[in-house]
């Protein structure tokens, strides 16, 4: 399977600010997703991120907040906006390779908003 | 309800016995399920795909029941190493790939 990695591991934001996550695969993958783990809770999906056009987002997420880029196809950001406490979460990014409908995750990034 | 539904446990099971988890999903027009398995502070790593006629990976199980819509794990002969989260997946395929996923389920397997 494709190789991910997410820069920043991990970091600690303060309220107001905005933090870019960066999501690299090693090879080129048609489909990007980007989910959301609360502390102790399962993964949400925040959008799809679509290599040259908008980002597909799920009700609850909107672009203001969590603007996605998607330039190419191994590479894809996401922005997380103004934070406040309740953004302290693991951000991951994923990957659908060709055919199978399965999906393989980065290692995540882990927020934390003071 | 749910869209996926998991007892979240834990189940606590002594090395070499045989454990099943169950899952129960709402959407009946999902089209494709999987088990993933996390670790604590680690990224969700895909253990199975579950097929309409159940499939086997070793020691591990998977089941489907698109009737029910319930979805099964099994695994034999426990290792301190199957020690994790069992998170059950749906992939609802509503026009794109969307997964949802349950709250897992934590075991525990000791020596």
């Amino acid at each position: 399977s494709a190789v991910i990695s997410q820069k920043p591991s991990r970091d600690i934001c303060q309220r107001g600010t905005s933090l870019t996550i960066q999501c690299q695969v090693d090879s080129q993958v048609t489909m990007m997703f980007w989910y959301r783990q609360q502390p102790g809770q399962s993964l949400t999906l925040i959008a799809t991120a679509n290599q040259g056009s908008e980002a597909t987002y799920e009700s609850g997420f909107v672009i203001d907040k969590f603007p996605i880029s998607r330039p190419n196809l191994t590479f894809s950001t996401l922005t997380v906006s103004n934070m406040s406490p309740e953004d302290s979460s693991i951000y991951l990014c994923s990957v659908e390779e060709v055919g199978g409908g399965e999906q393989y995750f980065g290692p995540g990034t882990r927020l934390t908003v003071t | 309800r749910k869209e996926v539904e998991q007892d979240p446990g834990p189940f606590n099971v002594p090395e070499g016995a045989t454990v099943a988890f169950n899952c129960t999903y709402s959407n009946s027009a999902s089209q494709s399920f999987f088990w993933y398995r996390q670790d604590c502070r680690k990224e969700p790593k895909l253990l199975m795909s579950v097929y309409s006629s159940g499939n086997e990976d070793g020691r591990f199980t998977a089941q489907l029941n698109r009737a029910s819509q319930y979805i099964s794990l099994l695994i034999r002969d426990s290792k301190l190493s199957d020690s994790a989260t069992y998170l059950c997946v749906v992939n609802q395929n509503t026009g794109f790939q969307k997964l949802v996923f349950g709250t897992g389920t934590r075991l525990l397997v000791s020596p």
